[in-house]
């Protein structure tokens, strides 16, 4: 069936260095991916979504980037800040208007001052 | 600022009640879903909804009910809660029928059941 895989599960890093946060999906019908960041005690929240006709996507210090033949999409975080540290979903949607929409197990990620 | 909103954000029961957890969006939205999450872990989707009169189950099997009367409603029924059920329960709202749209998920209902 279809799956999303996350890697990696945990990742820890220094405060003003990068963190990339990479996803896998099966399903080569998947045409919309975004990144959701989940804050303790809240829901998961958009962060940044990328669609299938485009290569990369950047919003000041985050940037996604995909590879449609590849099936792969990642995550990068510039100038990590103490307040990054959450855990970070992505997720591949398939269709048009469907409901099939699959998240990664996700990465706690952490930002050390 | 929230457009979803759920309650109760905490709920400590015993075994046998019949518990309601409320999601309620303003945004409008058609599509309606619940997931079940141990805090921090995968997100397992339960139940969805098209919109009004319609709830589908989701890919994890789930002995928790929903219904659609309205569409900015959508609760979900536990008849007899068991331990089992001890978990964090989030809500999610999107809009458009013609293509994918983000999800815009509650804050989440975190149960314990004694």
């Amino acid at each position: 069936g279809e799956n999303v895989e996350q890697h990696p599960s945990t990742l820890s890093v220094q405060e003003g260095d990068s963190a990339v946060i990479k996803c896998t999906y099966s399903d080569s019908a998947s045409n919309y991916f975004p990144w959701y960041k989940q804050e303790l005690g809240k829901g998961p929240q958009l962060i940044i979504d990328i669609r299938s006709n485009v290569g990369e996507k950047k919003d000041q210090r985050i940037a996604v980037t995909l590879n449609k033949t590849a099936k792969h999409f990642s995550l990068h975080i510039t100038e990590t800040q103490p307040e990054d540290s959450a855990v970070y979903f992505c997720a591949a949607s398939i269709g048009t208007g469907g409901f099939k929409t699959i998240f990664g197990a996700g990465t706690r990620l952490f930002v050390k001052a | 600022e929230a457009d979803i909103y759920q309650t109760p954000r905490y709920l400590v029961i015993g075994t046998g009640k019949k518990i309601t957890l409320e999601c309620s969006q303003t945004m409008g939205h058609d599509k309606m879903y619940w997931y079940q999450q141990d805090p921090g872990m995968e997100l397992h989707l339960i139940h969805y909804s098209y919109g009004v009169n319609s709830t589908e189950k989701g890919d994890l099997s789930s002995e928790s009910t929903v219904s659609r009367i309205r569409t900015e409603h959508f609760p979900l029924t536990l008849e007899s809660a068991r331990p089992s059920h001890t978990s964090q329960y989030l809500c999610a709202s999107s809009g458009s029928r013609s293509s994918n749209q983000p999800q815009h998920f509650g804050d989440g209902t975190r149960l314990s059941i004694l």
